[in-house]
């Protein structure tokens, strides 16, 4: 049972275009969500957050939206660069009881290519 | 500050044996998670520990276990590996336990299993 699906295995976008990587979940519990990338040989890297009591946040060049009723976040990058490609996983944290915060479930990932 | 080391970094065993893989969280930090990345199934937690004592599992069979030293390094033990226990294991480590969105990802242990 995937609780978090990121449908596209991949995206491609030009250098200073949008990139805009999608993820849908199903526990309505989670109320936690973040955004990792991830280069290969190496360990993800926390990019974004947000909480369920928000639906945006920003942070740079990165925001991500969060639409609770469609059970759906979003992350836009602008302007995206060449640096930016690599593996994106959408996660999410929390649900029933306490130590479920201690736990992240994730999602498939999408490669980000961007070209110069 | 040094982030989370994770070793060996490359292993390659036989079906059938048995591996342990270590992870040394960053300084302060008692948390201490394991995560297996494969293709098929992508990231999937395995478990957390906290003052030496598992607090969450993830769905694994009882082949895959862990357990936590009182200096917060952490390791993992599969027992009778199988082809299917090829993959990236993922440690990551938090100041306390209970915030998965503080955790620091190590470089991972890539396991082969032949």
């Amino acid at each position: 049972d995937q609780q978090v699906k990121q449908n596209s295995p991949s995206l491609s976008v030009q250098e200073g275009r949008i990139s805009i990587l999608n993820c849908d979940y199903t526990n309505s519990m989670f109320d936690y969500f973040l955004w990792y990338k991830k280069y290969p040989a190496e360990g993800p890297t926390f990019l974004i957050s947000i909480s369920s009591i928000k639906d945006k946040n920003e942070d740079g060049r990165f925001t991500v939206f969060l639409n609770k009723s469609a059970k759906h976040l979003s992350l836009h990058i602008v302007p995206s660069q060449p640096g930016d490609s690599a593996v994106y996983f959408c996660a999410a944290s929390g649900g029933a009881g306490g130590t479920s915060y201690g736990k992240l479930t994730f999602g498939q990932g999408t490669i980000l290519t961007v070209h110069p | 500050k040094a982030g989370v080391t994770q070793t060996p970094r490359y292993l390659i065993k036989t079906r059938g044996q048995q591996v342990t893989l270590s992870c040394s969280p960053i300084s302060g930090h008692r948390s201490v998670s394991w995560y297996q990345q494969t293709p098929g199934q992508g990231l999937q937690f395995l478990f957390e520990y906290f003052s030496e004592t598992q607090r969450n599992k993830g769905n694994f069979p009882g082949r895959f276990s862990g357990r936590q030293f009182s200096n917060s390094r952490s390791e993992m033990n599969v027992s009778t590996l199988e082809l299917g226990d090829s993959a990236l294991y993922l440690c990551a480590s938090s100041f306390v336990p209970g915030r998965a969105y503080e955790q620091y990802f190590g470089p991972g242990t890539r396991l082969t299993v032949t």
